[in-house]
């Protein structure tokens, strides 16, 4: 499941501090929105969801951020890990049944 | 409890082949699902079920056949390989619909030459 892409965005972190990964979706009665973690030859990996009605939601380590007026979500990790390297993926809810993902960003965490 | 489990993990197809991607979860899932993601792309949608004996088509489901048989399986059926099929394809399932906290298999790498 190798989900390298020539043209993906990459964001480089140090070991500790904090990552922020961006997201724009595109449509505004999107409802339900998830970000995933995919690592090297894996399937993507549930990290945390949100719906439209909050605007922050919190997990171990990573939180969530959600503006509804701008159409933009965020992951936020905290005290970023080498096993955090992946590539991560947005995905909106805005058809009942249909996910659409976004084009995803890589992760890499320098020791 | 295996989860999500797709076979072949790797597959090469000549123009006009056809063939069955597997698919099954022992999880008691409804709601399954195929993708596939190409380079530089996120997950596209090709088909997906919400229960034994129904299927839908997802965003780009031209190409693909699905049937649900059961509740653990839902087979992806390639009816005459191109080469823009060339891909690697994911199953998922979840409790519910929208994919909620939708488990994925380990893919399978199909190059159709």
């Amino acid at each position: 499941g190798e989900s390298v892409g020539l043209h993906l965005p990459t964001l480089s972190v140090q070991e500790g501090d904090n990552s922020i990964i961006n997201c724009a979706y595109s449509n505004s009665a999107s409802d339900y929105f998830i970000w995933y973690k995919q690592e090297s030859g894996k399937g993507p990996q549930f990290i945390i969801d949100i719906r439209s009605n909050m605007d922050k939601r919190q997990g171990q380590r990573v939180t969530v951020l959600l503006n509804k007026t701008v159409k933009h979500l965020s992951l936020q990790i905290a005290a970023t890990q080498p096993g955090d390297s992946a590539v991560y993926f947005c995905a909106e809810n805005n058809a009942g049944n249909m996910l659409t993902f976004g084009g995803g960003t890589r992760l890499m965490v320098k020791p | 409890n295996a989860g999500v489990t797709q076979t072949p993990k790797f597959q090469v197809l000549k123009t006009g082949q056809s063939m069955t991607l597997q698919c099954a979860q022992d999880m008691n899932h409804e709601y399954m699902s195929w993708y596939r993601q190409d380079p530089g792309m996120g997950l596209r949608l090709i088909h997906y079920s919400v229960g034994a004996g129904i299927t839908d088509q997802g965003e780009v489901p031209n190409g693909y056949n699905v049937s649900r048989s059961t509740t653990e399986d839902f087979p992806l059926r390639l009816l005459s390989a191109a080469p823009s099929q060339t891909s690697v394809y994911f199953c998922a399932s979840s409790y519910v619909q929208g994919n909620a906290e939708a488990f994925f298999g380990q893919g399978t790498r199909l190059t159709v030459v």
